[in-house]
């Protein structure tokens, strides 16, 4: 199983701050996904990114992936409290038998206070 | 609009009963997986299948089952309940694009916190 290391777990801050989630792993993904997840709903779809060294951009939200498709991360600037809630990683993998199968991370509890 | 529902939002068994979790999607999609998902363990692949009838065991498969009769239904079987299976139960489908580098988005339920006693 290929194992994707989420950073940090648990992220506390103010409105207005910047902040850097990260994701790493030893393995070669064929595409990250980020998913946002508030209380009592599943994960929702942020981006996805498929090429190594690809940057995407939604709104305060930067999402990256890394040259050699290991790791990624995202960087939001300005948060406010509407950001708060749970973001997940999640790799991919190519080939037939994968079946869309995604690798989560552990994901990060992130709390933007008014 | 893409939907995916599961049967209850909360559920409460005891120890030894038979659980059926069920999953359905309307958005004909090939894959559908079930995931539990415990903090700071992130979301655990307990099952996947990738057609009617086909299935195959994911990360942690002990102490459950599945089934799919149907392309759009999905279900997640409890053989015995037991305390350490008390979870949020998340089902997600996908659609399925052969051979090719592309984002699957999984497409996830509201899930299902089960606690058993």
């Amino acid at each position: 199983t290929q194992l994707l290391e989420q950073s940090p777990q648990f992220l506390s801050i103010q409105e207005g701050e910047n902040l850097t989630v990260y994701c790493n792993s030893s393995s070669v993904f064929s595409s990250l996904q980020w998913y946002r997840q508030e209380p009592g709903e599943g994960p929702v779809l942020l981006v996805t990114v498929v090429t190594g060294g690809e940057v995407k951009k939604l709104k305060r939200l930067t999402f990256q992936f890394g040259d050699a498709r290991k790791d990624s991360s995202l960087h939001i600037t300005a948060a406010q409290p509407g950001d708060t809630g749970l973001y997940l990683c999640a790799g991919g993998y190519a080939g037939g038998t994968s079946y869309g199968k995604l690798t989560f991370g552990q994901g990060t509890i992130l709390t933007v206070h008014p | 609009d893409v939907k995916v529902t599961q049967s209850s939002r909360y559920l409460v068994k005891r120890t030894g009963e038979k659980v059926f979790l069920e999953c359905v999607q309307d958005m004909d999609h090939e894959n559908m997986f079930w995931y539990r998902q415990d903090p700071g363990l992130g979301l655990r692949l307990i099952y996947f299948s990738y057609d009617v009838k086909m299935k195959e065991k994911g990360d942690i498969p002990e102490g459950y089952s599945v089934s799919r009769e149907k392309k759009e239904r999905f279900s997640l079987i409890l053989e015995s309940a037991s305390t350490n299976q008390t979870s949020m139960y998340l089902c997600a489908s996908s659609l399925f694009i052969f051979g090719t580098r592309v984002k699957e988005t999984q497409y996830f339920g509201p899930g299902t916190r089960l606690l058993v006693l």
